[in-house]
């Protein structure tokens, strides 16, 4: 139990594009939905805090115009960014809490280059 | 404030016995996690500590002290597929956001 899905695992795109990272979560429903990204050989920065049926709750420093995200359901979160650059090349990891527990389950992470 | 301390690097041969100790500040305490990360991948749970005391799952366990704010994980019969980062993580009670440590990053020696 507790599966998280992401798709896609890999996404190569010219700069200027906007690509989306889709999260469910496949044997639970997740109110709360968590956005990271990390760099290699580095922590895991979190990007923002997805909630269902609200809009998102970003941390310091990360722009909401250009990470959009989107929790339109108990099963699925969305991130779109929008017009990449090179600079965020990076892996982005979704995580999804099951209602009622405390611990988060991770996705297996979508790795973004952007030429 | 908010601050978790873990060791950046431990080596060990297979076969034998590690600790990774962490220890943690928060405003708030909500539980304290022990993920897996191998290089390339995300992380995968782990344990969970609510309560003071030892959980035992196999070849892990992972203790916690809430009044010293310290937890360890031990690994036992290390295996060569152990090397990996182990990231010590809280949830903070305020926020619910969990605050995660820098990592530690195993290596396991044939």
């Amino acid at each position: 139990g507790a599966v998280v899905s992401q798709h896609p695992s890999w996404v190569i795109c010219k700069s200027g594009t906007s690509v989306k990272i889709e999260c469910r979560s496949l044997d639970f429903q997740a109110t709360t939905m968590f956005w990271y990204r990390q760099f290699p050989k580095q922590s895991l920065m979190l990007m923002a805090t997805s909630n269902e049926g609200s809009k998102a709750t970003y941390e310091q420093g990360v722009e909401k115009d250009k990470f959009l995200i989107n929790h339109a359901s108990l099963t699925l979160s969305t991130l779109t960014v929008t017009s990449a650059h090179p600079e965020d090349s990076s892996f982005y990891i979704c995580s999804a809490i099951p209602d009622s527990q405390e611990t988060q389950y991770f996705g297996p992470g979508t790795r973004l280059l952007v030429l | 404030g908010q601050n978790i301390d873990q060791p950046t690097e431990m080596t060990a041969t297979e076969g034998a016995i590690v600790q990774i100790n962490c220890t943690y500040q928060t405003s708030g305490f909500n539980g304290l996690f022990w993920y897996q990360q191998h290089a390339g991948e995300a992380p995968t749970f782990l344990s969970y500590n609510v309560l003071d005391g030892l959980e035992e799952k196999g070849r892990f366990s992972s203790f916690l002290s809430r009044s010293k704010g310290y937890s360890y994980l031990l690994l036992k019969e290390l295996q060569m597929k152990d090397s990996a980062s182990y990231l010590c993580a809280v949830r903070d009670l305020g926020t619910y956001k969990y605050i995660f440590g820098t990592g530690t990053r195993l290596k396991v020696l044939a």
